[in-house]
């Protein structure tokens, strides 16, 4: 199984500023089979990017994912105060796999 | 609009039985895997297994394989989860979401979107 493993744990940044997040996976994952999401408290997490970088239906530009193979990171260029959340990649597979999440907190 | 509606919040006594249910509109039930994700107090995320309700073909995580049930009745655009002996344990937030596609020759399953708003069952003596 390909396990996911974020980081950092938590980011504290100021609105305004760039994100960078990452996911590494312990094998390589096939094809960019990459998803990113957003959680923010009390609500259902929200389909960002698949495809390692292509953008869901309506997600702002700000919002960017790179990366193959072991190493995807999800870059949001200037933070929005409703941006501030909890975001967790998943691999696509036979059992896909979330990892354990990157809270972006405002500093 | 697609939108996946789920059932309200839960409360149960270890050993209970429950099912708790996730209705899709806006798009052809039938032709889209369902999946089930948990969420436990402050935790990540987890899948626990996926439903085809055009043939109620089902699929399960070997981590939660004989712990639920998940069934669906195409009729009224309906899926389910359900338990027959709750525990302790199975306290956390239940999340249903349309899977983009499944691959069966390969079992390679893909992104979720959009989910529904979630269902928190608490079980508690």
């Amino acid at each position: 199984e390909i396990v996911l493993t974020q980081s950092p744990g938590t980011l504290s940044l100021s609105p305004g500023e760039r994100a960078t997040l990452s996911c590494r996976a312990s094998q390589s994952v096939s094809s960019s089979y990459l998803a990113w999401y957003q959680q923010k408290p009390g609500q259902a997490p929200r389909l960002l990017i698949y495809g390692a970088s292509s953008r869901a239906t309506g997600i702002p530009d700000r919002f960017s994912g790179s990366g193959s193979g072991t190493d995807f990171t999800l870059t949001i260029s200037r933070l929005e105060p409703e941006d501030f959340a909890v975001y967790y990649c998943q691999q696509y597979g036979s059992s896909p796999f979330f990892g354990g999440g990157t809270k972006v907190e405002i500093k | 609009e697609v939108q996946l509606v789920q059932s309200g919040a839960e409360v149960k006594k270890p050993g209970e039985s429950l099912k708790i249910s996730c209705k899709g509109s806006g798009y052809s039930f039938t032709s889209y895997w369902i999946g089930w994700v948990r969420q436990m107090p402050g935790k990540g995320l987890e899948w626990m297994g996926i439903i085809y309700p055009g043939d109620s073909d089902t699929r399960y995580s070997p981590s939660f394989q004989g712990q639920v049930t998940i069934s669906a009745d195409k009729s009224i655009s309906t899926a389910y989860l359900q338990w027959s002996s709750l525990k302790a344990s199975d306290t956390a937030m239940y999340y249903c979401a349309r899977l983009a596609y499944y691959d069966i020759l390969t079992g390679m399953l893909a992104w979720f979107d959009p989910w529904g708003q979630g269902t928190l069952v608490t079980v508690s003596s």
